[in-house]
């Protein structure tokens, strides 16, 4: 079992540029997240997807578009890249449902925008 | 007030002592609780989960909840170096998101 996989892994864009995060879990969860961590920050929700076919706004989704292509992936992308979108990006993926969704998180993509 | 309050430190103890990591909540309706590891460069790692109040012990690791307090902990006994890192505590409102404290960085010093 993989777990949560991320592509890619490094990433530099210029501003404006545009480009879409891959996240792909193999444990069968119903749910998905996209997260953004700032340099000696906390993370911060973007969007979900609590499952298949539904998606739903974080604490910061300006800027940024998802797609749950299917149960197993889940994308994010930037339409038009801007320095503050600096940052690294976690994907994970629960359970959903219930009282446990205990969250997996993938290795994360490292992303610059110039 | 901040739904999670956690002391983002840095909490040092001398490596063999016993780490204490506590954090704070407001919503009462909240029903399960998680601490996670993050080493620097890495992506957050579960390392514990408790529903219920009281301990829970998971080899040098036990977590600790109590509803009527409104407090979650964490102590590492046994500190090694290799637990030095930033914890977060999460808690599940059964909205289907997580809310996570800002973290607390141990420092395990020989």
């Amino acid at each position: 079992n993989a777990g949560v996989t991320q592509t890619p892994k490094f990433q530099v864009l210029k501003t404006g540029q545009s480009m879409t995060l891959q996240c792909a879990q193999d444990m069968n969860h119903n749910s998905m997240y996209w997260y953004r961590q700032d340099p000696g920050m906390g993370l911060r929700l973007i969007y979900y997807s609590a499952s298949e076919g539904t998606t739903d706004k974080g604490e910061v989704p300006n800027g940024y578009n998802v797609s749950r292509l299917n149960k197993r992936e889940f994308s994010l992308r930037l339409e038009s890249a801007a320095p503050s979108q600096t940052s690294v990006y976690f994907c994970a993926s629960s359970e959903g449902s219930g009282r446990r969704n205990e969250q997996f998180f993938g290795p994360g993509t490292r992303l610059t925008v110039l | 007030q901040k739904e999670v309050e956690q002391n983002s430190g840095p909490l040092s103890v001398p490596e063999g002592a016993i780490a204490s990591l506590n954090c704070t909540y407001s919503d009462r309706g909240s029903q399960s609780f998680f601490w996670y590891r993050q080493y620097s460069g890495k992506s957050p790692e579960l390392i514990m989960s408790i529903y219920s109040n009281g301990d829970k012990e998971d080899g040098r690791f036990t977590a600790q909840l109590n509803k009527a307090s409104q407090y979650i902990s964490l102590l590492i006994r046994d500190s090694k170096l290799s637990d030095s890192a930033t914890y977060r505590c999460a808690m599940n409102r059964n909205t289907g998101k997580l809310i996570f404290g800002q973290g607390t960085t141990l420092q395990v010093k020989p």
